[in-house]
């Protein structure tokens, strides 16, 4: 059974840099094929992807925030922590973690975590 | 803005079949692979569609998808009241080498 779970802070203040851990089980980033993305959903707004880490360390950021973004994985602990620097109040959302499996459904993201709402306020 | 385009809403009675579109270009929808989402208010996204038209197991076959050119399609039939929902396009984007979403359709059951 695959879960994701993401962590991390729920008030961050502007200009500060966020870090967010996604914690997962039911499968390994080191499987062929598997990858995890960071999405986030401002209030009453639509999805947007930020980043993507594969089983081979590719990865992937959304041109419009690439300078702020940096994914990595742990594949020992299970976990792929996203950082986002200079944060700012139009960067409040719910944050959530996914997974990928690229042989089964391709870039569609299949399992999902809960997500985390961070808000940025000073 | 999204780099994928949607109707904002959608509504339909129970029993009849709505379509909601998602648009796109040729760096995305042209050429790669159109996912659906659903959203029921406050969890998280469902996949719902995969590759342009394929159902993940447990997805009603009321809900199909297809594509042609630059542009993608959600049908659902036999609307239902817990159909009401956001819908989400996806796609990956060659030019932006990023996945992308349409802006969301909410859909009403009326």
């Amino acid at each position: 059974q695959i879960t994701l779970k993401e962590s991390g802070p729920t008030l961050v203040k502007p200009t500060q840099t966020l870090t967010l851990t996604c914690t997962f089980s039911g499968f390994s980033l080191t499987t062929s094929g598997v990858g995890v993305g960071w999405i986030r959903q401002p209030p009453g707004k639509a999805l947007e992807c930020l980043a993507l880490i594969y089983w081979d360390d590719d990865r992937h950021y959304s041109p419009s925030l690439k300078s702020r973004l940096t994914i990595t994985k742990d594949t020992s602990k299970n976990q792929v922590v996203l950082t986002m620097t200079n944060m700012d109040p139009v960067d409040t959302a719910t944050y959530y973690c996914a997974h990928q499996e690229r042989y089964n459904y391709g870039d569609g993201f299949d399992y999902w975590g809960q997500g985390t709402l961070v808000t940025v306020s000073s | 803005q999204s780099v994928l385009t949607q109707p904002p809403s959608a509504s339909g009675t129970p029993g009849q079949r709505v379509t909601i579109s998602c648009s796109g270009s040729s760096s995305n929808i042209g050429s790669k692979y159109v996912y659906w989402y659903q959203q029921l208010p406050g969890t998280a996204p469902k996949l719902l569609i995969y590759r342009n038209s394929q159902r993940p197991s447990g997805v009603p076959d009321r809900f199909s998808g297809s594509k042609s050119g630059t542009s993608a399609s959600l049908d659902i039939s036999g609307l239902r009241s817990e159909d009401e929902s956001d819908y989400y396009c996806a796609a990956w984007d060659d030019s932006l080498s990023a996945a992308v979403f349409g802006g969301g359709t909410q859909l009403t059951v009326l």
